[in-house]
């Protein structure tokens, strides 16, 4: 059965405090590893499609990264705007999406 | 603002009820998903339909079904209503492409309230 593992369930930081969140996977055939930002009673937003170990795709303070086993989603001197839930997606033929890590940035 | 549009955005029925969600994918975009995502829980997949199609299935309940219509838009049919289907009920569209998995662009959702 695919699996999802997000960790850690929930994350504090002090703003600049840099920082990592880990998606493991254990999916056959995957055609995509998708991260997904949500904040509180909202739908997911896109942030990032990964497709192959080695992958890097950087957006403003965030960077994701792949390999065969996880993903990495790194946030670099954060912001408290950057307060939410993170979410990974597996493709392997339909979604599986992890339980999330909630971040929070105080100021 | 995804572009996917869902109602309605709240609602409050009772157990044993029958309730009709609706979802309108972006405009050019072939599949439609549906979510469940209840208190403090994780997204769970539903159902996928691609092009008026059933594409893929997850945890669906028998007491619940969906399909999607000719102009592409889609209705998630709850049905016998019990208290633990109270959630936030998600609507995702993508290009979808048969084979692909695209990027999802989620709607705002509806909250749904059983008492």
């Amino acid at each position: 059965e695919d699996q999802v593992t997000q960790s850690p369930e929930a994350l504090r930081l002090q703003e600049g405090e840099s920082s990592s969140l880990n998606c493991s996977y254990t999916v056959s055939g995957l055609r995509g590893l998708f991260w997904y930002r949500q904040d509180p009673g909202k739908g997911p937003e896109f942030l990032f499609t990964l497709y192959s170990a080695g992958e890097e795709k950087e957006k403003e303070r965030l960077k994701a990264t792949l390999t065969k086993k996880e993903s990495f989603l790194h946030i670099t001197a954060p912001k408290p705007e950057d307060s939410a839930t993170y979410l990974c997606d597996t493709n392997a033929g339909k979604s599986t999406f992890g339980d999330g890590t909630t971040l929070t940035v105080k100021p | 603002d995804s572009g996917v549009t869902q109602t309605p955005k709240h609602l409050i029925t009772a157990t044993g009820q029958r309730v009709t969600l609706r979802c309108s994918p972006r405009s050019g975009d072939l599949s439609v998903y549906w979510y469940q995502q209840s208190l403090d829980q994780g997204l769970q997949f539903l159902i996928q339909y691609y092009n008026g199609e059933e594409r893929a299935k997850g945890n669906i309940l028998e007491r619940f079904s969906a399909q999607q219509f000719p102009d592409l838009h889609s209705e998630l049919n709850l049905s016998s209503l019990e208290l633990g289907d109270s959630a936030l009920y998600f609507c995702a569209s993508s290009v979808g492409r048969r084979g692909d998995w695209n990027t999802q662009y989620f709607g705002p959702g509806t909250r749904l309230t059983v008492l």
